[in-house]
């Protein structure tokens, strides 16, 4: 299995510019994670689902941040408009059920995103 | 107060040496998980644990759910275990720790 796949790798956009994460996760899990890295708060849970159902999206810093699973196989984090304060390192991971004690988290290599 | 805090925030090891990195947490939680974070970036998941031990090859994670204290160890440390190491627990939500940050020299 190729893992969890994102995409691009590397982002960097101009602020207010819209920005669109992509994530594919390992085939047969069915939650999504996705989290945010920055050196001031660490690694954050931003939204998860299961069964392509968003769960809990409490994690999800303001309106301008939203995502999406419209099947299986596809999940997108969506920043629109974006801001420098949103420079982070974005992480997108797949697990086989949804609770997090049951079930271990497979991580995908995450997006760079820089916004200037 | 972090609801999850770790110990030391930076560890240096000759190679060789038994490493131990400390997390203690301070809510109620279902699980426990230990990931390692490579220099280049990617996350690995190394253990998840509600209770007692795990080993794999020369890592054992431990866990005092009593305590609320979860303990990682490296045995015959080597540089390619180089790397930050977060503790994360599962209560309602999945809630990190800021991470060790450990080096091994050669």
């Amino acid at each position: 299995d190729a893992g969890v796949i994102q995409s691009p790798r590397h982002e960097v956009t101009e602020m207010g510019q819209e920005v669109t994460l992509r994530c594919k996760p390992i085939s047969g899990h069915n939650s999504l994670f996705w989290y945010r890295q920055t050196m001031m708060r660490g690694l954050e849970l931003l939204i998860y689902f299961n069964n392509n159902v968003p769960i809990d999206d409490s994690g999800m810093p303001e309106d301008r941040f939203s995502a999406k699973m419209p099947n299986a196989s596809f999940s997108t984090l969506k920043i629109q408009p974006s801001e420098p304060r949103d420079s982070a390192v974005y992480f997108c991971a797949s697990s086989l059920g949804l609770a997090a004690d049951s079930y271990e988290q497979y991580f995908g290599p995450g997006t760079r995103l820089t916004v200037t | 107060k972090n609801e999850v805090e770790q110990s030391p925030q930076n560890l240096t090891a000759q190679e060789g040496e038994f490493i131990t990195i400390n997390c203690s947490y301070s809510v109620g939680i279902s699980a426990l998980h230990w990931l390692q974070q490579h220099p280049g970036g990617g996350i690995v998941s190394l253990f998840m644990l509600s209770s007692g031990k795990k080993k794999h090859g020369r890592l054992i994670a431990t866990i005092n759910i009593q305590e609320k204290h979860s303990s990682l160890h490296i045995t015959a440390s080597h540089p390619r275990d180089s790397a930050v190491y977060i503790c994360a627990v599962s209560g309602s939500r999945l809630t990190f720790g800021e991470g060790t940050q450990l080096t091994v020299n050669p």
